[in-house]
Protein backbone atom coordinates (compact mmCIF):
# COMPACT_ATOMS: atom_id res chain seq x y z
CA UNK A 1 0.00 0.00 0.00
CA UNK A 2 1.21 3.74 -0.21
CA UNK A 3 2.78 5.11 1.76
CA UNK A 4 3.45 8.60 3.67
CA UNK A 5 3.23 11.31 0.90
CA UNK A 6 4.63 14.96 2.12
CA UNK A 7 4.61 17.56 0.00
CA UNK A 8 5.71 19.63 -1.14
CA UNK A 9 9.32 17.77 -1.03
CA UNK A 10 11.25 21.45 -1.05
CA UNK A 11 10.74 24.71 -0.45
CA UNK A 12 12.21 28.17 0.02
CA UNK A 13 10.64 30.96 1.71
CA UNK A 14 11.25 34.52 2.62
CA UNK A 15 11.54 35.66 5.78
CA UNK A 16 8.17 37.05 7.08
CA UNK A 17 6.62 34.96 4.67
CA UNK A 18 3.64 31.76 5.65
CA UNK A 19 3.99 28.13 4.67
CA UNK A 20 1.63 25.44 4.34
CA UNK A 21 3.00 21.41 4.14
CA UNK A 22 0.61 18.83 3.86
CA UNK A 23 0.96 15.02 4.78
CA UNK A 24 -1.45 12.42 3.43
CA UNK A 25 -1.07 9.41 5.76
CA UNK A 26 -1.23 5.50 5.24
CA UNK A 27 -4.70 4.91 4.76
CA UNK A 28 -6.63 3.66 7.58
CA UNK A 29 -4.15 5.43 9.58
CA UNK A 30 -5.83 8.48 11.68
CA UNK A 31 -2.92 9.71 13.78
CA UNK A 32 -0.60 11.69 12.31
CA UNK A 33 2.45 13.64 14.03
CA UNK A 34 4.52 16.21 12.71
CA UNK A 35 8.54 16.88 13.84
CA UNK A 36 10.94 18.96 12.86
CA UNK A 37 14.73 18.43 12.13
CA UNK A 38 17.92 19.88 12.53
CA UNK A 39 21.12 19.40 12.91
CA UNK A 40 21.00 21.74 15.70
CA UNK A 41 18.12 20.32 17.94
CA UNK A 42 17.54 17.05 15.88
CA UNK A 43 14.01 15.57 15.78
CA UNK A 44 11.78 17.21 17.66
CA UNK A 45 7.58 16.70 18.28
CA UNK A 46 5.35 19.40 16.93
CA UNK A 47 1.84 17.88 17.46
CA UNK A 48 -0.20 14.97 16.97
CA UNK A 49 -3.51 14.99 14.99
CA UNK A 50 -6.22 11.94 15.46
CA UNK A 51 -9.34 12.11 14.06
CA UNK A 52 -9.20 16.21 13.91
CA UNK A 53 -8.72 16.93 17.19
CA UNK A 54 -5.28 17.74 18.48
CA UNK A 55 -3.86 15.04 21.07
CA UNK A 56 -0.88 16.81 22.31
CA UNK A 57 1.85 19.64 21.24
CA UNK A 58 4.99 20.60 21.52
CA UNK A 59 7.32 23.29 22.60
CA UNK A 60 7.05 25.28 19.95
CA UNK A 61 5.47 29.39 19.71
CA UNK A 62 2.21 29.68 18.53
CA UNK A 63 3.50 30.60 14.67
CA UNK A 64 3.20 26.64 14.49
CA UNK A 65 -0.30 25.29 13.84
CA UNK A 66 -2.10 22.31 12.07
CA UNK A 67 -5.07 20.67 11.40
CA UNK A 68 -6.06 17.43 10.44
CA UNK A 69 -9.38 16.97 7.78
CA UNK A 70 -12.03 14.18 7.88
CA UNK A 71 -9.74 12.17 5.77
CA UNK A 72 -6.84 12.07 7.84
CA UNK A 73 -4.97 14.16 6.01
CA UNK A 74 -2.85 17.16 7.40
CA UNK A 75 -1.55 20.58 6.85
CA UNK A 76 1.14 22.45 9.07
CA UNK A 77 1.53 26.29 8.93
CA UNK A 78 4.09 28.48 9.90
CA UNK A 79 3.38 31.81 10.16
CA UNK A 80 6.14 35.00 9.86
CA UNK A 81 8.72 32.52 9.06
CA UNK A 82 12.07 33.18 10.71
CA UNK A 83 15.32 31.99 9.86
CA UNK A 84 15.63 29.36 12.25
CA UNK A 85 12.67 27.85 11.14
CA UNK A 86 14.54 26.32 8.12
CA UNK A 87 14.80 22.71 9.02
CA UNK A 88 13.30 18.95 7.59
CA UNK A 89 9.26 18.78 8.83
CA UNK A 90 8.14 15.21 8.57
CA UNK A 91 5.21 13.64 9.13
CA UNK A 92 4.33 10.34 10.89
CA UNK A 93 1.43 8.07 10.41
CA UNK A 94 0.10 5.28 12.27
CA UNK A 95 -2.93 3.65 13.51
CA UNK A 96 -3.64 4.70 16.97
CA UNK A 97 -0.91 7.09 17.66
CA UNK A 98 2.84 7.00 18.16
CA UNK A 99 3.26 4.86 21.19
CA UNK A 100 0.52 2.37 20.85
CA UNK A 101 1.20 1.44 17.38
CA UNK A 102 3.85 1.71 14.79
CA UNK A 103 4.21 5.27 13.07
CA UNK A 104 5.64 5.42 9.50
CA UNK A 105 7.53 8.16 8.40
CA UNK A 106 7.03 10.44 5.15
CA UNK A 107 10.17 11.72 3.07
CA UNK A 108 9.88 14.82 4.62
CA UNK A 109 9.63 18.76 3.25
CA UNK A 110 12.37 20.44 3.26
CA UNK A 111 12.10 24.21 4.02
CA UNK A 112 14.61 26.59 3.76
CA UNK A 113 14.02 30.46 4.81
CA UNK A 114 16.53 33.07 3.40
CA UNK B 1 23.03 31.73 20.97
CA UNK B 2 24.22 30.48 18.34
CA UNK B 3 23.10 27.23 17.72
CA UNK B 4 25.76 24.10 16.83
CA UNK B 5 25.37 21.36 14.77
CA UNK B 6 24.65 17.95 17.24
CA UNK B 7 27.73 16.10 17.64
CA UNK B 8 26.73 12.27 16.35
CA UNK B 9 28.07 9.36 18.15
CA UNK B 10 29.80 7.54 15.20
CA UNK B 11 30.50 3.89 14.89
CA UNK B 12 32.30 1.83 11.96
CA UNK B 13 31.97 -1.86 11.13
CA UNK B 14 33.49 -3.64 8.66
CA UNK B 15 30.91 -5.47 6.72
CA UNK B 16 29.79 -8.66 7.81
CA UNK B 17 30.72 -7.90 11.31
CA UNK B 18 28.10 -7.12 13.81
CA UNK B 19 27.36 -3.68 15.32
CA UNK B 20 25.76 -2.80 18.24
CA UNK B 21 24.10 1.31 18.76
CA UNK B 22 23.49 2.42 22.51
CA UNK B 23 21.02 4.98 23.46
CA UNK B 24 20.28 6.20 27.14
CA UNK B 25 16.76 7.11 27.71
CA UNK B 26 15.69 9.54 30.78
CA UNK B 27 11.87 8.99 31.34
CA UNK B 28 11.11 6.11 33.73
CA UNK B 29 7.54 6.16 32.45
CA UNK B 30 8.65 5.42 28.99
CA UNK B 31 7.17 2.16 28.38
CA UNK B 32 7.27 1.83 24.08
CA UNK B 33 10.85 2.00 22.37
CA UNK B 34 11.59 1.80 19.04
CA UNK B 35 14.63 1.89 17.04
CA UNK B 36 14.34 3.88 13.35
CA UNK B 37 16.93 4.13 10.06
CA UNK B 38 17.34 7.20 8.37
CA UNK B 39 19.13 7.05 5.49
CA UNK B 40 20.36 10.47 3.56
CA UNK B 41 17.39 12.49 1.95
CA UNK B 42 15.05 10.21 3.83
CA UNK B 43 12.26 9.89 6.32
CA UNK B 44 13.16 7.81 9.45
CA UNK B 45 12.28 4.20 8.37
CA UNK B 46 11.08 1.89 11.19
CA UNK B 47 13.26 -1.22 12.13
CA UNK B 48 12.36 -2.70 15.45
CA UNK B 49 10.47 -1.92 18.79
CA UNK B 50 10.10 -3.04 22.26
CA UNK B 51 7.18 -2.41 24.82
CA UNK B 52 8.39 -2.21 28.48
CA UNK B 53 7.27 -5.66 29.10
CA UNK B 54 9.99 -7.30 27.56
CA UNK B 55 14.06 -7.22 27.73
CA UNK B 56 14.94 -8.77 24.19
CA UNK B 57 13.04 -8.50 20.60
CA UNK B 58 14.60 -10.33 17.62
CA UNK B 59 13.58 -8.98 13.95
CA UNK B 60 15.16 -10.27 10.69
CA UNK B 61 18.94 -9.56 11.94
CA UNK B 62 18.12 -7.08 14.16
CA UNK B 63 17.87 -7.62 17.86
CA UNK B 64 16.74 -5.01 20.20
CA UNK B 65 17.27 -5.31 24.17
CA UNK B 66 15.84 -3.22 26.82
CA UNK B 67 17.33 -2.68 30.43
CA UNK B 68 14.73 -1.07 32.56
CA UNK B 69 17.03 -0.68 35.68
CA UNK B 70 19.65 1.27 33.80
CA UNK B 71 17.38 2.87 31.32
CA UNK B 72 19.38 1.63 28.39
CA UNK B 73 18.46 0.17 25.14
CA UNK B 74 20.74 -1.19 22.42
CA UNK B 75 20.23 -2.26 18.92
CA UNK B 76 22.51 -4.89 17.49
CA UNK B 77 22.37 -5.58 13.74
CA UNK B 78 24.14 -9.30 12.62
CA UNK B 79 26.23 -9.09 9.78
CA UNK B 80 26.26 -5.68 9.16
CA UNK B 81 25.96 -4.55 5.52
CA UNK B 82 26.78 -1.25 3.53
CA UNK B 83 23.01 -0.65 2.84
CA UNK B 84 22.86 -0.49 6.93
CA UNK B 85 25.05 2.57 6.13
CA UNK B 86 23.15 5.34 8.20
CA UNK B 87 21.68 7.45 10.96
CA UNK B 88 20.02 5.36 13.79
CA UNK B 89 18.24 7.02 16.27
CA UNK B 90 15.81 5.73 19.35
CA UNK B 91 12.91 6.97 20.58
CA UNK B 92 10.93 6.32 23.33
CA UNK B 93 7.26 7.78 24.21
CA UNK B 94 6.11 7.66 28.18
CA UNK B 95 2.96 5.62 29.44
CA UNK B 96 -0.34 7.10 29.19
CA UNK B 97 -2.29 8.97 26.75
CA UNK B 98 1.58 11.10 25.19
CA UNK B 99 1.19 10.04 21.78
CA UNK B 100 4.56 11.78 20.90
CA UNK B 101 8.35 10.21 20.35
CA UNK B 102 11.17 11.13 22.21
CA UNK B 103 14.02 10.68 20.00
CA UNK B 104 17.54 10.48 20.88
CA UNK B 105 20.58 12.00 19.13
CA UNK B 106 20.96 9.65 16.57
CA UNK B 107 24.40 7.48 16.19
CA UNK B 108 25.76 7.30 12.64
CA UNK B 109 26.84 3.94 11.27
CA UNK B 110 29.24 3.73 8.86
CA UNK B 111 30.02 0.09 7.56
CA UNK B 112 32.93 0.11 5.47
CA UNK B 113 33.03 -2.70 2.15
Amino acid sequence: KAGVTQTPRYLIKTRGQQVTLSCSPISGHRSVSWYQQTPGQGLQFLFEYFSETQRNKGNFPGRFSGRQFSNSRSEMNVSTLELGDSALYLCASSFGGSGYTEAFFGQGTRLTVV
Amino acid sequence: GESVGLHLPTLSVQEGDNSIINCAYSNSASDYFIWYKQESGKGPQFIIDIRSNMDKRQGQRVTVLLNKTVKHLSLQIAATQPGDSAVYFCAETGGGSNYKLTFGKGTLLTVNP
